[in-house]
């Protein structure tokens, strides 16, 4: 159990551009989320993916977003024509479900610091 | 609409002091509670939970907290505080629906004074 991996650890890019954040979950886990964080904010629930489905999708993604799980392993978010206000902490977590784990936490990664200048 | 608040966005307390961080939560049915710990630059820990049972949970470095149905409340506390414990805390609820998403307050910043 190594953890939950995020990468890159921080990327600074120009407005307009495109960005992909690629987050490894702990082997085994089944559920998948994605927070953002903002300065002096609590992290706030993005997506998340049951195995390779997306079962849920917050409002704060917008049609700029998107997240993939496509073999139920490895997730990645992409931000497409990025605005200054996604420059934030972008947080993955994962966690196993099953009758067994009801209620088990999540394990969060270190969190990918976007800056979009 | 289901809610946390943490009252306090900042505490400073003298290392070796009593600490108490407050959260109260809105949610129509029997939560799930956590509280996490975040180092500055840093992913989120989990230092305790609540699902069920006895009110009173221990956590990890010291920690408890106590779940008040009544007042809607799972305050985080620790008798002794030590410098390593500045950091900013999180309070959250899980919905109980099992998509395991979680609603998290605002946050609260603990300064250790030596």
């Amino acid at each position: 159990d190594t953890g939950v991996s995020q990468d890159p650890r921080h990327k600074i890019t120009k407005r307009g551009q495109n960005v992909t954040f690629r987050c490894d979950p702990i082997s085994e886990h089944n559920r998948l989320y994605w927070y953002r964080q903002t300065l002096g904010q609590g992290p706030e629930f993005l997506t998340y993916f049951q195995n390779e489905a997306q079962l849920e999708k917050s409002r704060l993604l917008s049609d700029r977003f998107s997240a993939e799980r496509p073999k139920g392993s490895f997730s990645t978010l992409e931000i497409q024509r990025t605005e200054q206000g996604d420059s934030a902490m972008y947080l993955c977590a994962s966690r196993k479900t099953g009758i067994r784990h009801r209620g088990t936490e999540a394990f969060f990664g270190q969190g990918t610091r976007l800056t979009v200048v | 609409a289901q809610s946390v608040t943490q009252p306090d966005i900042h505490i400073t307390v003298s290392e070796g002091a009593s600490l108490e961080l407050r959260c109260n939560y809105s949610y129509g049915a029997t939560p799930y509670l956590f509280w996490y710990v975040q180092s500055p630059g840093q992913g989120l820990q989990l230092l305790l939970k609540y699902f069920s049972g006895d009110t009173l949970v221990q956590g990890i470095k010291g920690f408890e907290a106590e779940f008040k149905r009544s007042q809607s409340s799972f305050n985080l506390r620790k008798p002794s505080v030590h410098w390593s414990d500045a950091a900013e805390y999180f309070c959250a609820v899980g919905y109980s629906g099992n998509t395991g998403k979680l609603i998290f307050g605002q946050g609260t910043t603990l300064q250790v004074k030596p």
